[in-house]
């Protein structure tokens, strides 16, 4: 079974500064089926980026995925007040949709 | 514009079961798979399985598998998720989300989600 491990837990930066979000699994990612969502709080997750570098439609150009195997990175270029939220990365394509636990994106 | 809008919150007794609603608008409803992610309080998301709303096949977390149904109406484009034997630990928020992927005679298998209904609470309380 496939787990996705976050880190940091929590990252505390300020606005304008880079955000730089690791995501590890424990088994090859094949295709780089791997997602990244946003959740601010009461709200649902909202999709970011898939196939681990692809934006979604409507996804500012400051976020950006990397990655391939077992390391994915999602990065924001020049954080923005709307961006501090939790940030969940997801691999799909098995007979399981799995998540990482998430990063918490706190301002300093 | 792409929407799902979910059934109200639901306060539930342990042991008894619980029925969800996601109606789509906005789309064909039988291009994309519906799948139900849940969320407990201040925990992760959780996948739950994926609706093949064109067959009606579903394909369930094995977590889920003998306690989990999922539905669909072809002619109200509604999915319904229904629940059973809840305990406690099933408090959480249910989201149904669009999302692509394929079925196989193996099962279906889910891809990325890109969009979400709102979430229903659903409590369990003695």
């Amino acid at each position: 079974e496939m787990v996705l491990t976050q880190s940091p837990g929590t990252l505390s930066l300020s606005p304008g500064e880079r955000a730089t979000l690791s995501c590890r699994a424990s088994q090859n990612v094949l295709n780089t089926f791997l997602a990244w969502y946003q959740q601010k709080a009461g709200q649902a997750p909202r999709l970011l980026i898939y196939t681990a570098s692809s934006r979604a439609s409507g996804i500012p150009d400051r976020f950006s995925g990397s990655g391939s195997g077992t390391d994915f990175t999602l990065t924001i270029s020049r954080l923005e007040p709307e961006d501090f939220a939790v940030y969940y990365c997801q691999h799909y394509g098995t007979s399981q949709a799995t998540f990482g636990q998430g990063t918490k994106l706190e301002i300093k | 514009q792409v929407q799902l809008v979910q059934s109200g919150a639901e306060v539930k007794k342990p042991g008894a079961s619980v029925n969800v609603s996601c109606k789509t608008s906005g789309y064909t409803f039988t291009n994309y798979y519906i799948h139900w992610v849940r969320q407990a309080p201040g925990q992760g998301l959780e996948w739950m399985g994926i609706c093949n709303p064109s067959t009606g096949s579903a394909t369930y977390a094995q977590k889920f598998q003998g306690r989990v149904n999922m539905t669909r109406d072809r002619s109200t484009s509604t999915v319904y998720m229904d629940l059973s034997s809840l305990s406690s630990d099933d408090t959480a928020v249910y989201y149904c989300t669009r999302g692509l992927g394929y079925c196989s005679t193996f099962g279906c298998f889910p891809y990325y989600f890109d969009s979400w209904g709102q979430g229903t609470l659903v409590t369990v309380s003695s």
